[in-house]
């Protein structure tokens, strides 16, 4: 019984293409977010979305597109990717905003050649 | 910029012993949360601890915080092989968390 779920958990693919990364949860969680992790293992938030409401952008090119169809799923979609991009993405989930414990999903390896 | 940053940003140490890891941040906060992470997973919750309360313990895990140094601390006691992992603080912004740059912990057997 995975709490959160991710797919794919590797992605290797060239500059220029687009590609998406799915998520769920089955904890009944309002709030999901989008984190990247950098080589240093420097954890950014990307995007939270509480009750399908986006919150927070946090300065993310808009090559990035997030979608949530409902409050159990929050995808990432990624147009004309490029080097920069490679990094692992973590999708994680907690029931409020801010006030509680997270819960993350294994992770998406991003390898952009 | 960061809230969080953990220190040290490596530490090396023998089964049995205790490992220390140090978190300061910038901001008032309302809590604070530290996380592991073992390589190649995701991150785990280990203890939340809110601004009125100065200890918590949870199995081998004791957390401090001191908000008028603005700085935690993660004490691990009687470190395992299975300890060795990345930690992470994690403290609030507007609307998210905002984690540190994280603790190496490496457990020698």
């Amino acid at each position: 019984d995975t709490a959160v779920s991710q797919t794919p958990k590797y992605l290797v693919t060239q500059m220029g293409n687009d590609k998406s990364i799915k998520c769920e949860q089955n904890l009944g969680h309002d709030t999901m977010y989008w984190y990247k992790q950098d080589s240093k293992k420097f954890l950014k938030i990307m995007f939270s979305y509480n009750n399908k409401e986006l919150i927070i952008n946090e300065t993310v090119p808009n090559r990035f597109s997030p979608k949530s169809p409902d409050k159990a799923h929050l995808n990432l979609h990624i147009n004309s990717l490029e080097l920069g991009d490679s990094a692992v993405y973590f999708c994680a989930s907690s029931q409020g905003l801010v006030r509680d414990e997270q819960f993350f999903g294994p992770g998406t390896r991003l390898t952009v050649l | 910029s960061q809230q969080g940053e953990e220190d040290p940003q490596a530490l090396s140490i023998q089964e049995g012993e205790n490992a220390t890891m140090n978190c300061s941040y910038k901001t008032s906060i309302n809590n604070l949360q530290w996380y592991r992470q073992n390589s190649g997973r995701g991150l785990v919750h280990l203890i939340l601890i809110r601004s009125n309360e100065r200890e918590k313990h949870s199995g081998r895990l004791r957390v401090t915080l001191d908000t008028s140094k603005k700085s935690s601390s993660l004490l691990i006691t009687a470190s395992r092989a299975a300890d060795t992992a990345s930690y992470f603080c994690a403290t609030e912004g507007t609307y998210k968390y905002i984690f540190g740059t994280g603790t190496r912990l490496k457990v020698l057997a």
